[in-house]
């Protein structure tokens, strides 16, 4: 099976920051990877697929990039309804794997 | 609107079965590979089951692997989990999910259902 792990684990950071959370694969994916946040009591939301392909509707401050072992999400600029968890998932194999997640908190 | 609404959770005894139901709207179902992921309360997300357009491929996580089966009624646009033997780490939000883009096999996740508790507790 292949294994996501996520850094760091929580995130404290503030209006305007710009954050950056990494996902390794145990083995390479290409760039079959896609990032979702997940929101208090709300179900998750696909942010960026194939790696750096931005969702349709998501707001340009989010980028994604890497491939094979080793990738990124950023955040630009952090806005007040980006305070939630992030996941990143991995879609070259089955069983399909999520990442631990990435809680972003307010500082 | 593309819809996914889950039914069917609820308080079951260790052991118990229980059948979960996706109902899909605003998309053709049939056009789409379906999924099944579950969050036990306060942890990550671990995707549990998927199923191929037609139905006639299904692939499952190890942790429900000869328990839970994967099913879709295409003419009714209905995704189905059916669970057995189950226990109480299975207590958990469970939510469908639509896998769309890409190959048919390595689709995100979009959108997701509101998703529904299930409980597994004497």
């Amino acid at each position: 099976d292949i294994q996501l792990t996520q850094a760091p684990s929580f995130v404290s950071a503030s209006i305007g920051d710009r954050v950056t959370i990494t996902c390794r694969a145990s083995q390479g994916i290409s760039s079959d990877l896609a990032w979702y946040q997940q929101q208090p009591g709300k179900a998750p939301k696909v942010l960026i697929y194939g790696a750096s392909t931005l969702q349709n509707g998501v707001p340009s401050r989010f980028s994604g990039s890497g491939s094979g072992t080793e990738f990124t999400l950023t955040i630009s600029s952090l806005q007040p309804e980006d305070f939630a968890t992030y996941y990143c998932q991995q879609l070259n194999d089955f069983p399909r794997t999520f990442g631990p997640g990435t809680k972003v908190d307010i500082k | 609107e593309v819809q996914l609404v889950e039914s069917g959770g609820g308080l079951i005894q260790p052991g118990g079965s229980l059948r979960l139901s996706c109902a899909a709207s605003g998309f053709t179902f049939s056009s789409y590979a379906m999924n099944w992921v579950r969050q036990a309360p306060g942890k990550g997300l671990e995707w549990i089951a998927y199923i191929s357009t037609s139905g006639d491929r299904s692939s499952y996580a190890d942790s429900v692997k000869g328990r839970f089966i994967i099913a879709r009624d295409n003419a009714w646009k209905s995704l189905n989990l059916q669970m057995n033997s189950l226990r109480d780490e299975d207590t958990a939000v469970y939510y469908c999910a639509r896998g769309v883009g890409g190959s048919p096999d390595k689709g995100r996740y979009d959108p997701w259902g509101q998703g529904t508790l299930v409980i597994v507790s004497s």
